[in-house]
């Protein structure tokens, strides 16, 4: 049972467009949500999260959207850089210990 | 200073090796974490570990043991390792478990032989 799930496993955009890499959830109980980039060989970096109480948080280029009643969330990134290529996960948790990853997008930003 | 560091980098061991996997942070981290990554699937959480204790063990089989001997330091000893047991391992901690950030090293690849 996926609970967190990101259907899009590959997306390709040129160099200084937007970026918008989609993540959906099942779990009405979910309160924060994460993103998270990886490199191939590294261990995943956070790039930027929301809690259930907004709807928008804006970072540099980054900028997640979150919809409840459609338990969807986004990554907006712009502009779009060829160092942006990566795989990103969306993650979601409950307030407890357990963190839910979706099985990640992977984004080239072509040059 | 978001640091959490792994050791070793690489490890190729036989299926009759004992080894352990380190895991160090310095951030005051009461929460701390092993997952298991294979190639193109999401982090899979294995253990998790709060104020030193063990809170979580997903079903994982006892050939991976974890062990915290204090607040900074989380190991996974493994023994008698199967080949579908290859995997990217990783660490990670975050201030407690209310606080959802979690922070992740950059992991410990593992080949079983």
């Amino acid at each position: 049972d996926q609970q967190v799930k990101q259907n899009s496993p590959s997306l390709s955009v040129q160099e200084g467009r937007i970026s918008i890499l989609n993540c959906d959830y099942t779990n009405s109980m979910f309160d924060y949500f994460l993103w998270y980039k990886k490199y191939p060989a590294e261990g995943p970096t956070f790039l930027i999260s929301i809690s259930s109480i907004k709807d928008k948080n804006e970072d540099g280029r980054f900028t997640v959207f979150l919809n409840k009643s459609a338990k969807h969330l986004s990554l907006h990134i712009v502009p779009s850089q060829p160092g942006d290529s990566a795989v990103y996960f969306c993650a979601a948790s409950a307030g407890g210990f357990k963190t839910i990853f979706g099985a990640g997008t992977r984004l080239f930003v072509k040059a | 200073d978001t640091e959490v560091t792994q050791t070793p980098k690489h490890l190729v061991m036989g299926m009759t090796n004992k080894k352990s996997l380190k895991c160090e942070q310095h951030m005051g981290h009461r929460a701390m974490y092993w997952y298991k990554q294979k190639a193109k699937k999401p982090p899979e959480l294995m253990f998790v570990y709060s104020y030193e204790k063990l809170s979580i063990n997903e079903s994982v089989p006892s050939r991976f043991s974890p062990e915290c001997p204090n607040s900074s330091l989380l190991n996974l000893h493994l023994h008698a390792l199967q080949p579908e047991d290859s995997a990217l391992y990783l660490c990670a901690s975050r201030v407690e478990a209310a606080r959802n950030t979690i922070y992740f090293g950059e992991g410990s690849w593992l080949t079983v032989v």
